[in-house]
């Protein structure tokens, strides 16, 4: 099973304030996805990110959301003005050993947001 | 459009019961991929099985199966002989070949009893 970190496990912050989460494989892959949990809910796909292009995004995808892979290893995924509705675990995963967008995508261990 | 139910929101069995989670799922496309992942306590997701829509064999993993029938969309998961460590949250989950994101059920909860 491939590797992910992701930084900070917990971030608290100022409704209107910027966030940025991070993902880092340990080995390079040139797929990531961003996965967000509201409390107690469903799992929800937000993007994909393949060769530095997003390839697919859903509609919580907003404005408000960006990725970009900003020194060819982490991955950030950054929320420009936070909203209380944002609170939630946001997961970054990547595919297996493969590496292809067909593979199993393996989670990393979270980032829980807070905003307040 | 592309929909994974879990009707079991919790369940709760006492340690050595088996349990069956169920999933059933809805997609246009004829070829696509279904999952199993483990949510613990502690939060992370833990991927468990992956099965391809061509291939119905069902699959054991020690304490662990599933159970894939395409006629009906379900895609079952038994646990055999349940243990405490098993308590967690059982997402059951769909992608499309073709496509990049995975559609989650709502999961099921799982609490198994001393």
């Amino acid at each position: 099973e491939p590797e992910v970190t992701q930084t900070p496990s917990h971030q608290v912050t100022q409704m209107g304030q910027e966030v940025i989460l991070r993902c880092v494989p340990i080995s390079n892959h040139l797929y990531f996805y961003w996965y967000r949990q509201i409390l107690g809910q469903k799992v929800e796909f937000l993007v994909s990110f393949y060769n530095n292009e997003i390839s697919e995004k859903s509609e919580i995808f907003d404005d408000q959301f960006s990725v970009e892979r900003p020194d060819g290893s982490n991955f950030t995924l950054k929320i420009r003005s936070t909203k209380l509705e944002d609170s939630a675990m946001y997961f970054c995963a990547i595919p297996g050993f493969s590496g292809g967008a067909s593979d199993t995508q393996y989670f990393g261990p979270g980032t829980r947001l807070t905003v307040l | 459009a592309q929909k994974v139910t879990q009707a079991q929101t919790e369940i709760s069995v006492v340690e050595k019961e088996d349990v069956t989670l169920d999933c059933v799922y809805e997609t246009r496309d004829t070829t696509y991929y279904l999952f199993w992942y483990k949510q613990p306590p502690s939060g992370e997701l833990v991927f468990l099985i992956r099965r391809n829509s061509f291939d119905e064999q069902n699959e054991i993993s020690g304490r662990y199966s599933w159970n894939f029938q395409k006629s009906t969309s379900s895609f079952n998961f038994t646990i055999t002989a349940s243990q405490v460590v098993d308590s967690a949250v059982y997402f059951c989950a769909l992608r499309d070949t073709g496509g990049f994101k995975t559609i989650f059920g709502a999961g099921t909860r799982l609490f198994v009893k001393a």
